[in-house]
């Protein structure tokens, strides 16, 4: 079946540049998503890709695709402590199932 | 707030107990779903409810038991449980399950089971 593939954990330093990785398996992949889990909350659809897109910027976040290699990334600039959260990576297939396929999750921390 | 409230928000329960988790969803959606939340494990789909009817049962074994009586509420009935079920459990809906990406999360219920 198809996979999502995330690190676990990430910990970045106040002000710097988040990069959290993502790799899938699904050549069939339309959509690609970004979902954040704040402490005590769930998911909440933060971005998505259209899969024929390399790249989509959305204010402090940066969404990059390489379809080649399967990968995904989320960017966040100037990064705040309220980006504190579990973030996930989920793609949706070409198939007619309307399913979405999610990874680990990676929890960013934030170093003061 | 997203709309989607679940109670309990914690549950501790034995093995031979018999517990129902409850979601409520206030956005008029049709579609309404059961997730897990393990550790280090991928978020699972477990069930989804389309205008009440299951549309998809992924391998979920039979001590969990989904009920949805009406497209604003929906139940995970639990009996004999193990404790590898320990998990989060996350309900979500959206307008109907072609929408899928767009489901509203709730804010979960925390199972541990001793």
């Amino acid at each position: 079946g198809e996979d999502v593939e995330q690190s676990l954990f990430l910990s970045v330093r106040e002000g710097d540049s988040s990069v959290i990785n993502c790799t899938y398996t699904d050549s069939s992949s339309t959509y690609l998503y970004w979902y954040k889990q704040e402490p005590g909350a769930g998911l909440q659809l933060l971005t998505y890709i259209f899969s024929n897109m390399d790249m989509k910027q959305d204010q402090r976040l940066t969404v990059l695709l390489n379809k080649k290699d399967k990968h995904l990334s989320l960017r966040i600039a100037d990064t705040q402590t309220g980006d504190s959260a579990i973030y996930f990576c989920a793609e949706k297939s070409n198939f007619g199932n309307e399913k979405l396929t999610f990874g680990t999750g990676t929890r960013l921390t934030i170093i003061p | 707030e997203t709309g989607v409230t679940q109670t309990p928000r914690h549950l501790v329960m034995g093995m031979t107990n018999k517990k129902s988790l409850k979601c409520e969803q206030h956005l008029g959606h049709n579609a309404m779903y059961w997730y897990k939340q393990s550790a280090k494990k991928p978020l699972e789909l477990m069930f989804v409810y389309n205008f009440k009817e299951q549309t998809e049962n992924n391998s979920v074994p039979s001590r969990f038991s989904p009920e949805c009586p009406n497209s604003s509420h929906l139940f995970l009935h639990l009996h004999t449980l193990q404790p590898e079920d320990s998990a989060l459990y996350l309900c979500a809906s959206s307008q109907d399950e072609r929408e899928i990406d767009t489901q509203y999360f709730g804010p979960g219920t925390r199972l541990t089971v001793l």
